[in-house]
């Protein structure tokens, strides 16, 4: 079964870093694109950024490149995305979901990662 | 970039009706759109790919069609779990995703 697992619901300053995770099982981790998506309270889904684990191809969505960065732990297999700098318009949920193909649907989600920062 | 346009943005419904939903890209996306749904605090799930092909376990109650620019879900006879918000998603181009259509209780 293939699954999805984020970490949990962070609270943060602005100013501070962030590092949220989603570790895969259930099938080929470097064989799969995997991609963050962003929804602010309340709004609808953005696309974030995608790596492909097998080689590390990153692309990232304009809106969000020099903003985030994603990586990924092939050897446990985790996406991670991370923020330097946060900042109050930085809080949402944060969903990974796993491509089936690179052009093509998103068949699995993660619950969603909630990141709220205020001062 | 390609914009994805979803209409009506709230559709009211009475449970057992149908509801359709439409979908509009800014340029042609052949068939490459997904709907998802997404019920309140729940991540979204895939409901439809291919614009007119059910992902595993989807109720037949399900449809999409469309291709090019104009697509539509189609959910015959409403249950309580049907209420929520719907996403078109297009990945002929990168991806981007429409603003939503809630369907809510009439």
């Amino acid at each position: 079964e293939v699954q999805l697992v984020q970490s949990g619901a962070e609270v943060k300053k602005p100013g501070e870093s962030l590092k949220i995770s989603c570790q895969a099982s259930g099938y080929r981790f470097p064989s799969y694109w995997i991609g963050w998506v962003r929804q602010m309270p309340g709004k609808g889904l953005e696309w974030m950024a995608i790596i492909y684990p097998g080689d590390s191809d990153i692309r990232y969505s304009p809106s969000f490149q020099g903003q985030v960065t994603i990586s990924a732990d092939e050897y446990i297999s985790t996406v991670y995305l991370m923020w330097s700098s946060l900042k109050p318009s930085d809080s949402a949920m944060y969903f990974c979901v796993r491509l089936y193909n690179w052009s093509d649907r998103l068949d699995f989600w993660g619950q969603g990662t909630l990141v709220s920062v205020s001062s | 970039e390609i914009v994805m346009t979803q209409s009506p943005a709230t559709l009211s419904v009475s449970p057992g009706e149908s509801a359709t939903l439409s979908c509009r890209a800014s340029q042609s996306i052949s068939r490459n759109l997904a709907w998802y749904q997404q019920r309140p605090g729940q991540a979204p799930r895939l409901l439809i790919y291919g614009a007119s092909t059910r992902a595993t376990g989807i109720s037949a109650r399900f449809s999409g069609s469309g291709s090019g620019t104009e697509f539509t879900l189609t959910i015959s006879s409403l249950q309580s779990e049907d209420f929520a918000v719907y996403y078109c998603q297009q990945y002929n181009d990168w991806r981007t995703f429409g603003q939503g259509t809630k369907v809510d209780i009439k």
